[in-house]
């Protein structure tokens, strides 16, 4: 079954401590990205890749960390650097097509007190 | 620049009600156009989609028509149902380049 899979669906961590998001897709495509939605607002795009070894800063890739070493896989940590990292993420993949949709996991929801 | 522009919610309807949720872009070069809806809880799940002018995207009673004239790609629906109540999102992906711009979402909440 053809898909992203996002986990785990609820994190919590103490301030402070850095922590990993895991996502993990086997439609084959190119391209992965990472989306920071606060409640009320849109997405905001955090890190993205198109290839494997290279990804490039989103809008706000402040305080968080991407790895691509894998095709499958594209693990976001959040550091303590991040200000405020209480918030729902989202991982997306795309074939690199402009008229292809992004494909979105069912996304972390990200607690730290 | 890339942009998109949404109604702002939230918006409240009875069942059986026509839905009209404003959606317009700004774009270099000709873009793809979508609509996603989010469920409480869950990720994006795409609509509907239309890749040039004119276009008409559609699905489960959805319409969105790419109007390049206007710079819009408004969704439509006839009758709504209390399912149809989630989050909508306007997303374009520019012919150049590789990042989407997503609305900021509109909610809709249906009653019966």
């Amino acid at each position: 079954d053809g898909g992203i899979t996002q986990s785990p669906k609820y994190l919590f961590r103490k301030e402070g401590q850095n922590v990993t998001l895991s996502c993990e897709q086997n439609l084959n495509h190119d391209a992965m990205y990472w989306y920071r939605q606060d409640p009320g607002q849109g997405l905001r795009l955090i890190y993205y890749s198109q290839i494997v070894n290279d990804f490039q800063k989103g809008d706000i890739a402040e305080g968080y960390s991407v790895s691509r070493e894998k095709k499958e896989s594209f693990p976001l940590t959040v550091t303590s650097a991040q200000k405020n990292p209480t918030a729902f993420y989202l991982c997306a993949t795309g074939d690199s097509s402009y008229t292809s949709p992004l494909h979105f996991g069912n996304g972390t929801r990200l607690t730290v007190t | 620049g890339n942009s998109v522009t949404q109604m702002e919610g939230p918006v409240t309807l009875s069942e059986e009600a026509f839905l009209t949720i404003n959606c317009t872009y700004t774009a270099t070069g000709y873009p793809s156009l979508f609509w996603y809806v989010q469920y409480p809880g869950e990720g994006l799940q795409l609509l509907l989609k239309a890749t040039k002018a004119d276009d008409k995207g559609s699905n489960k009673g959805f319409e969105a028509t790419y109007r390049k004239e206007t710079t819009s790609f408004h969704l439509e629906k006839g009758s709504v149902q209390v399912s149809d109540s989630a989050v909508y999102f306007c997303a374009l992906s520019p012919n150049t380049g590789n990042q989407f711009y997503f609305g900021t979402g509109t909610s809709l909440t249906v009653i019966p």
